[in-house]
């Protein structure tokens, strides 16, 4: 069974741009969330899609938004980038609701 | 609301050492706990999960992890650690329904040879 795939994995935008991540799940997992991940910040959730519906968010400004595909597939934006967005953006699947969660390898974008 | 502790933000260890990395909850009801393991660059990996059941479970890489109530604490152990084991670790505490775990903030550990 593939694993979650995320694309793509480097990128480098400068400030005020916009940036598109996309992320694919394990086949048949309905959950997707992303994290925004930095040095100083760690491991930040930033929101959870299930059957195309944002479950959950969180403490992120509105420049940061997401959506989910009919076939799970993901993708969040980020609009108006700022260098403090320069980060390693995870995105994991799941299948049941119990907490466990399977990692892309994560887009590291940078911000210049 | 959940919250997990991983009071150790950098551990060193020779290679060939024992290991302990630790980590406390904060829940309620029985929690679904996780450690995860991140190497330079990459995602995440599962390396172990406690849902019930014996309390000491086992997982990849030869790590296993003890589960204790009374502790409220689910530290990773291992017997022997090698130079690959040299990444960041991560506690998770979830619950039933709930798609989104709680992470700790991470142990980072160093090999040194």
């Amino acid at each position: 069974k593939a694993g979650v795939t995320q694309t793509p994995r480097y990128l480098i935008k400068t400030r005020g741009q916009q940036v598109t991540l996309s992320c694919s799940p394990i086949s048949g997992h309905r959950s997707v969330s992303w994290y925004q991940q930095t040095p100083g910040q760690g491991l930040q959730f930033l929101f959870e899609y299930f059957s195309e519906t944002q479950r959950n968010k969180g403490n992120f400004p509105g420049r940061f938004s997401g959506r989910q595909f009919s076939n799970s597939r993901s993708e969040m934006n980020v609009s108006t980038l700022e260098l403090g967005d320069s980060a390693l953006y995870l995105c994991a699947s799941s299948a049941q609701g119990q907490g466990e969660l399977f990692f892309g390898e994560g887009s590291r974008l940078t911000v210049l | 609301a959940q919250s997990v502790t991983q009071p150790d933000i950098h551990i060193t260890v020779s290679e060939g050492a024992s290991l302990e990395l630790r980590c406390n909850y904060s829940y309620g009801a029985t929690p679904y706990l996780f450690w995860y393991v991140q190497s330079p660059g990459q995602g995440l990996q599962l390396l172990l999960k406690y849902f019930s059941g014996d309390t000491l479970v086992q997982g990849i890489k030869g790590f296993e992890a003890e589960f204790k109530r009374s502790q409220s604490s689910f530290n990773l152990r291992k017997p022997s650690v090698h130079w690959s084991d040299a990444a960041e670790y991560f506690c998770a505490v979830g619950e039933s329904g709930s798609y989104i775990p709680t992470f700790g903030r991470g142990t980072s550990l160093i090999v040194h040879p």
